[in-house]
This record gives structure tokens, sequence and C-alpha cells, in this order.
């Protein structure tokens, strides 16, 4: 079963910020969370990743709460080709080895 | 290679036929993944090779299902005796196994139909 929990949809207009939550109450303190997302017919891609700091690269940012049960993956500027599938995970960094299951996701559309 | 590659892309086949599915992961990354997804679902965790180790094959949903990894790069994928529960997108992806900061590299899939 999938470590985290996000709602199955999400709509967004063109040039606003998507904000997509995802839960993971049961992370563990060695524990990442992983953003990916899935445009169809493609394999996943990553996004962004992070511990308990909040995380910012060219394609998101990554707000984790301050009791890392949950988090925000934020995209500035939404334009119509983040329209995906966006799944968040959680896993061992650094090298350990898990079995990580990936939920259904969130289909965030965004709308013109 | 600069990503990681999956052939053939898309496969049809029939029902009791025995199909292979191959995966070529990055240069160097010694952990490889394979995942399946259905219509319309998440993506289902079938089996992970790393390095030497022996392979973690819990997610694989039945003996019909197998999966080997020569020289720790290249992966195949059988599935035997196809049945068309088994049509789906069969992914393949890899890590570096020290330092993941960047996740699971995947490949576009493998689309078996079995019909």
């Amino acid at each position: 079963d999938a470590k985290t929990t996000q709602p199955p949809s999400m709509d967004c207009a063109e040039g606003r910020a998507a904000n997509l939550p995802c839960n993971h109450s049961t992370i563990s303190g060695n524990e990442y969370v992983y953003w990916y997302r899935q445009i169809h017919s493609q394999g996943p891609q990553y996004i962004i990743h992070g511990l308990k700091n909040n995380e910012t690269n060219e394609m998101a940012s990554l707000i984790i709460t301050e009791d890392r049960k949950s988090s925000t993956l934020i995209l500035p500027h939404a334009t119509l080709r983040d329209t995906a599938v966006y799944y968040c995970i959680v896993r061992v960094g650094g090298g350990g080895y898990q079995k990580v299951t990936f939920g259904i996701g969130t289909k965030l559309q965004v709308i013109p | 290679g600069a990503g990681v590659s999956q052939s053939p892309s898309n496969k049809v086949t029939e029902k009791g036929k025995d199909v292979e599915l191959r995966c070529d992961p990055i240069s160097g990354h010694t952990a490889l993944y394979w995942y399946r997804q259905s219509l319309g679902q998440g993506l289902e965790f079938l089996i992970y090779f790393q390095g030497n180790s022996a392979p973690d094959k819990s997610g694989l949903p039945s003996d019909r299902f197998s999966a080997e990894r020569t020289g720790g790069s290249v992966s195949t994928l059988t599935i035997q005796r196809t049945q068309q529960e088994d049509s789906a997108v069969y992914l393949c992806a890899s890590s570096f196994r020290q330092g993941a900061n960047y996740g699971y590299t995947f490949g576009s899939g493998t689309r078996l139909t079995v019909v």
C-alpha cells in the first residue's frame, strides 16, 4: 500500500499557482518526500524531493510541514503543459533500499 | 545512454504466448525497478534489482512473471502464457544506489496488449 494520500484530481487556471497536497503521516525520520509527474503516455518524470527543509528548483517548490506529515508541491505559474498526473512518494535516501508503491496520484488539469 | 531505454515500445501478443520486455538502465545505475501500470491505475511494484544482491521479487503477481538482470545492466522481464489481465504499461526505472538525489529515472515503458 502507498504510504501517501493525495486528492485524485485538481483544476488550476493557466498562469496561476498550482498547489498539490500530499499526506504522509507515517513518514519515518530517514525518508524523503519525492514528487514525480506523468504526462500521458510517458514514463514518470522526477520533479523534486526534500527531507525537512523547503526546496525549490527550476520546476517547482516543495513545502514540507514542520512535523513532516504533509507536504505541498507548488507549480508557481501553471501552463497547459503541466497537465499531468502528479505522484507523491516517500522513500529512504542515501542509497537505502525500500520497496516503493506509487498511488494513483493527483490528476492536475490546467485550464486555459 | 542518456536515459532509461525500454523495448519494444508497444507489443501486441496473443493470449497464451510468452513475451520478453527489455530495459537498458542508465550507465552506472546499480538499482533497477520494474513497475506495471494498468489503465487508470497507479504504479504497481513488480521487482527490484540492486547490484549483486538477491532481487526483491515480492511484487511479481504470479509465477508466470520472471525477470533477470545480466551483468548488472540490462534487464529482461518475461511473462509466460500471457493473459488478458496482463495488458498494461510496463515501466522500468533505475537509480544510483548511493546518494539518491535524483530519485528514479523512468523509461517510457512498454505497452503490452494481450488479445
